[in-house]
């Protein structure tokens, strides 16, 4: 079955430094994978997303992505943090069928002035 | 330009009490879910539907049932509510899934369960 893991509970970083959010995957096939965020005391909304393509993927608010299939890695990156992006970083992968997505534990950001 | 919608928003339950959530979708979505998201757990799925009058079970369904009697509406009932069913509910939608797999999740604004 398809899973994603998020082996960082908290990420430390300061404003105007890059930032790095890490996801592993693990699937039989062709993977495709999300990165969603949360806000306190919202729903979660879609960053973005690797189908197939380019390995580099670019999203919402200056974010993007690496897909990188020797490490099954879809690690989500930002050039210049800012203390707004600090929220809850999801990373997800469809399921057999593509009926159901399977997200990982979440990875709390936190961007300090 | 509603979304996703999820009522009530918070609720206050007392254990062996029973109650229902309500998801509307105004998108035309085939497919429907509800999560409930729990702290160090990430959003674990409860159950989904990917039409109007089906359901299936995610995995975490025990202690849940629902129901997609309308395409826009899904529910969550709680027969007997139990304290390790406090958390937060969320329903989300998406159009039908297909081999690109390249559909996006709508999801509501969650609702806050606490069962004392």
């Amino acid at each position: 079955a398809q899973s994603v893991a998020q082996p960082e509970d908290q990420v430390n970083v300061a404003e105007g430094n890059p930032l790095t959010v890490k996801c592993t995957y693990s699937v039989s096939g062709n993977p495709y994978l999300f990165w969603y965020v949360q806000y306190p005391n919202r729903g979660l909304q879609f960053l973005l997303k690797y189908i197939t393509g380019d390995n580099l993927v670019k999203g919402s608010y200056g974010f993007e992505a690496e897909f990188n299939k020797s490490q099954t890695s879809f690690h989500l990156k930002k050039p210049s943090a800012l203390v707004s992006d600090s929220a809850l970083y999801f990373c997800a992968i469809w399921g057999t069928g593509f009926q159901k997505l399977v997200f990982g534990t979440g990875t709390r950001l936190l961007v300090s002035p | 330009n509603a979304g996703v919608t999820q009522t009530p928003k918070f609720r206050v339950l007392k254990t062996g009490q029973s109650m229902t959530l309500l998801c509307a979708q105004d998108m035309n979505h085939e497919y429907m879910y509800w999560y409930r998201q729990d702290p160090g757990m990430g959003l674990r799925l409860i159950h989904y539907s990917v039409g109007e009058g089906t359901t299936a079970k995610g995995e975490v369904p025990d202690g849940y049932n629902v129901s997609r009697l309308k395409k826009q509406n899904f529910l969550l009932g709680l027969e007997s509510a139990a304290p390790s069913q406090t958390s937060v509910y969320f329903c989300a939608s998406s159009n039908r899934g297909g081999r690109t797999g390249a559909n996006v999740l709508t999801f509501g604004a969650g609702s806050r369960l606490t069962v004392l």
